[in-house]
């Protein structure tokens, strides 16, 4: 089934250590996006991607990194996590670099920092 | 600022049709969207409206004023399993979009 997979479902982390979120499609889709969804607050923007070679900063980008090698994946570092990054995260892709398609969604990545 | 607003909760009752809104304020406009998402779960696409007026899709339809930054998602006939949050979210003028916080609803029997 085409769609967007992240890995890992979930992860409890200790602050200050290295954490790697996966991402990976199979759509061929141009453009790929990570958010963060914290209770009471909107999806926010970390990192985009509009097509393989280019990322840009989002909303929210300290304390993350991003690479897009290839069309397909994704992946969001966190170089030395710290508990305010405890939070959802998905992984989205569109096919439109300008960003007027829909948005396809991973099932997320729950983080816990401690 | 940029800023969506959104009722945080909403309560219907099965059967019954219920409108969420929405008000935006963007730098520029490319449009407005609305996700559902259940708990514990990705969004997934509802509509996307660029210009004024209604669009029906089956039970929901979506409705744009960018004269008044306002939108609204119109869910008729409901069911149990339309218990979920709603998103709304504006694109700007550099294409990137601005997510409100969501709706959630509550459907009761």
């Amino acid at each position: 089934i085409a769609g967007i997979t992240q890995a890992p479902t979930s992860q409890i982390l200790a602050a200050g250590r290295r954490m790697t979120l996966r991402c990976t499609q199979d759509m061929r889709h141009n453009a790929m996006y990570w958010y963060r969804q914290d209770l009471g607050l909107g999806l926010r923007l970390i990192h985009y991607s509009n097509t393989a070679g280019t990322t840009g900063k989002g909303e929210v980008p300290d304390g993350y990194s991003v690479s897009r090698a290839n069309t397909d994946d994704f992946p969001l570092t966190l170089a030395s996590a710290v508990p305010s990054q405890t939070s959802v995260y998905f992984c989205a892709s569109s096919d439109s670099g300008t960003g007027t398609g829909e948005l396809f969604f991973g099932e997320g990545s729950r983080l816990t920092v401690l | 600022g940029q800023n969506i607003d959104q009722p945080t909760e909403m309560t219907a009752t099965e059967g019954a049709i219920v409108q969420i809104n929405c008000t935006y304020q963007t730098s520029g406009f490319n449009g407005l969207f609305w996700y559902q998402q259940h708990a514990g779960e990705a969004p997934t696409f509802l509509s996307y409206n660029v210009l004024d007026g209604l669009e029906e899709k089956g039970r929901f339809s979506s409705f744009l004023s960018r004269s008044k930054g306002y939108s609204y998602l119109l869910l008729k006939e409901l069911q149990m399993k339309d218990s979920a949050s709603y998103l709304c979210a504006a694109m700007d003028s550099n294409y990137q979009l601005i997510w409100g916080a969501g709706t959630k609803l509550i459907i009761k029997p």
